[in-house]
Formats: C-alpha cells, structure tokens, sequence
C-alpha cells in the first residue's frame, strides 16, 4: 500500500510554477522521497528524489519539511508538455525495492 | 544508449490464449521490474528479477503469470489462459547495478508498455 497521499487533481497556469504537494507522515529515517511522473499512456519517468534536504535539477525542485512528514514538488516554469499524473513514493534508496506507486495527482496545464 | 525496450507495444489476443511479453533492460542494467497498470488505475508491481533469479514476486497472481530473466536475452512476463481481466499496459523498468553515469540510486527506468487486449 502507498504510504503517501497527494490531491487527485490540480490545475495551473501555463508559465507559473506548478506546486505538487505530498504527505508522507509514517515515513522511516531511511526513506527518500521519489517522485515520478506519467505522461498520458507512456511510461513513467523519474523527475527527483530527496532524503532530507531540498533538492534541485533541471526539471524541478523538491522541499522536503523539516519533519519530513510532507513535501512539495515544483515546477517552476509549467509547460503543456507537463501535463501529467505526478506519484509522490517513498522509499529505501540503498535497495532495489520495487516503487509503490499511489494514485497520484493529475496536474492540467491550462493555457 | 537505448532505453528501455519492450515488444510488442500492442498484443491482441482471445481468452484462453498465451501472451508473452519482452522486455530489454537497458545496458548495464540487471535488475528488471514487471508492472502492471490497469485502465484507470495507478501502476501496481508484479515481479522483481537479476539475471536468472527471481527476487521478489509478491506482486504476482498465483496462477497462469511467470516471469523470467535469462542469462542471455530479453526478460519475459507470460500469461497463459489470458481472460478479460489481464487487458492491461504492462510496463518494465530496469535499474543499474551501481551508480553510474550520474543517475540517481535507485532510480528505475520505463520503457513505453505493451498493451494487451483479451478478446
């Protein structure tokens, strides 16, 4: 069973920063916090993960809380392309442990 | 370097058929993931497999699913007497042995899915 919970859906503009939040409030010490995303009926794609402090690449940025009971993904300038179902899991980076995938949140690029 | 590969994309077959599905990991990558995401539903795991060994198959239906990874060759998902049920996307991912590369421990990688039709 997912051991986060995320919003079903969410809309943003295009050209703003689209805010993904995440809870993961049982989350174990050696639990990072991976997010993926799946763009209609392709395979999923990693986009970042994070154990305790926020995290930054060339997709997206993550916050992590400093209990790290919840998190936000952002996407600091949306595009159509991002358009997508977004999983928040939470898991054991040091093994190759299968992904729980939630039912993640639907983020519309609304032009 | 190619990603992930998985044939067929689509495959059609009647109830009572056998399907196969073949995934190849990307290279350097020996460790294989089976997903299977029903229409409307998030993804759920089926199998994990190294090179010629299953590792965790808690995600599997008892029966009529089988799931190999041979020394040499693509990794296979079988479905034997496929019913209506097993209509689904079937993703595979594969993950490296170590960091390398930059990529992120643990990371997992899709490929795009074969999409069975049970008639």
């Amino acid at each position: 069973d997912a051991k986060t919970t995320q919003p079903p859906s969410m809309d943003c503009a295009e050209g703003r920063a689209a805010n993904l939040p995440c809870n993961h409030s049982t989350i174990s010490g050696n639990e990072y916090v991976y997010w993926y995303r799946q763009i209609h009926s392709q395979g999923p794609q990693y986009i970042i993960h994070g154990l305790k402090n926020n995290e930054t690449n060339e997709m997206a940025s993550l916050i992590i809380t400093e209990d790290r009971k919840s998190s936000t993904l952002i996407l600091p300038h949306a595009t159509l392309r991002d358009t997508a179902v977004y999983y928040c899991i939470v898991r054991d980076s040091f093994g190759n442990e299968k992904l729980t995938f939630g039912t993640g949140t639907r983020l519309t690029i609304i032009p | 370097n190619a990603g992930v590969m998985q044939n067929p994309r689509h495959l059609v077959r009647r109830r009572g058929q056998e399907a196969r599905l073949r995934c190849s990991p990307m290279k350097g990558h020996s460790h294989v993931y089976w997903y299977r995401q029903l229409p409307e539903e998030g993804l759920k795991f089926m199998v994990y497999l190294q090179k010629e060994n299953i590792i965790d198959e808690s995600g599997m239906p008892k029966e009529r699913f089988s799931a190999e990874f041979p020394k040499e060759g693509p990794s296979i998902l079988r479905i034997q007497q496929v019913v209506r049920g097993d209509s689904a996307a079937y993703f595979c991912a594969s993950s490296p042995n170590s960091l390398a590369g930059g990529h992120a421990q643990g990371e997992q990688f899709f490929g795009p899915g074969t999409r069975l039709t049970v008639l």
